[in-house]
């Protein structure tokens, strides 16, 4: 079946370093694929997406590119800040209109001052 | 402000002692779902609602049920709670399930069965 494969955490970086959290992904066909963040204490937020291959969604500093050939989702930053702090979800939605959307685990960063 | 309102947001309770989380939007949105979150496993669906008295089961229902009978409104209810249902919970909608619509999710309802 359809499955998300993030990487684990936690990561652990300082302020303005470079960021990359690896997504990959198993589907059939062209699956939507999703970035959610959570900050402490709070719900799930949208922070980019890409409906289909090539596509670059990008909000925040935040970007991540749809690479069907890798079936990659990898979310960057240039210069993470402390407020970046969150956990991150990557999420595929099928392309099946009966399909639900899959996370992933999430991926704990911790920015350093 | 489009949001998706759940109460309450912290709940300690009992085992066996019914419960309900309520979950609106304000979105005219109709599909809403609900997921609980555990260290380790990510979000797990529970159940979805696609419209009004339409819902199905999610990965992990066991132990749970829903209504929808107004389009706003999808409440979780929990019959006879038991510990392992200790959990974050969180509601979502979107639009449609269409793949290329956006989940707006709840803030959350943390709750503890002893």
């Amino acid at each position: 079946g359809d499955s998300v494969t993030q990487m684990e955490g936690p990561v652990t970086l300082s302020e303005e370093a470079f960021l990359t959290i690896n997504c990959t992904y198993t589907a059939t066909g062209y699956p939507s694929l999703f970035w959610y963040v959570q900050y402490p204490g709070e719900g799930l937020q949208l922070l980019l997406k890409a409906t289909k291959a090539d596509d670059k969604g990008s909000n925040k500093g935040f970007e991540a590119t749809y690479r069907k050939e890798t079936t990659s989702f990898h979310l960057e930053k240039g210069s993470v800040q402390v407020s970046d702090s969150a956990v991150y979800f990557c999420a595929l939605w099928p392309m099946n209109r009966d399909d639900k959307i899959i996370f992933g685990k999430g991926t704990r960063l911790h920015i350093l001052p | 402000e489009a949001q998706v309102t759940q109460n309450p947001r912290y709940l300690i309770t009992v085992t066996g002692k019914k419960l309900t989380v309520t979950c609106s939007q304000n979105m005219n949105h109709e599909y809403m779902s609900w997921y609980r979150q555990d260290p380790g496993l990510g979000l797990r669906q529970i159940y979805y609602s696609m419209n009004v008295e339409v819902t199905d089961k999610g990965d992990v229902p066991e132990g749970y049920k829903v209504s929808r009978k107004e389009k706003r409104n999808f409440p979780l209810i929990l019959e006879s709670p038991s510990p392992n249902q200790t959990s974050l919970y969180f509601c979502a909608s979107s639009l449609t399930r269409t793949s290329t619509d956006t989940q707006y999710f709840g803030p959350g309802t943390r709750l503890t069965v002893l």
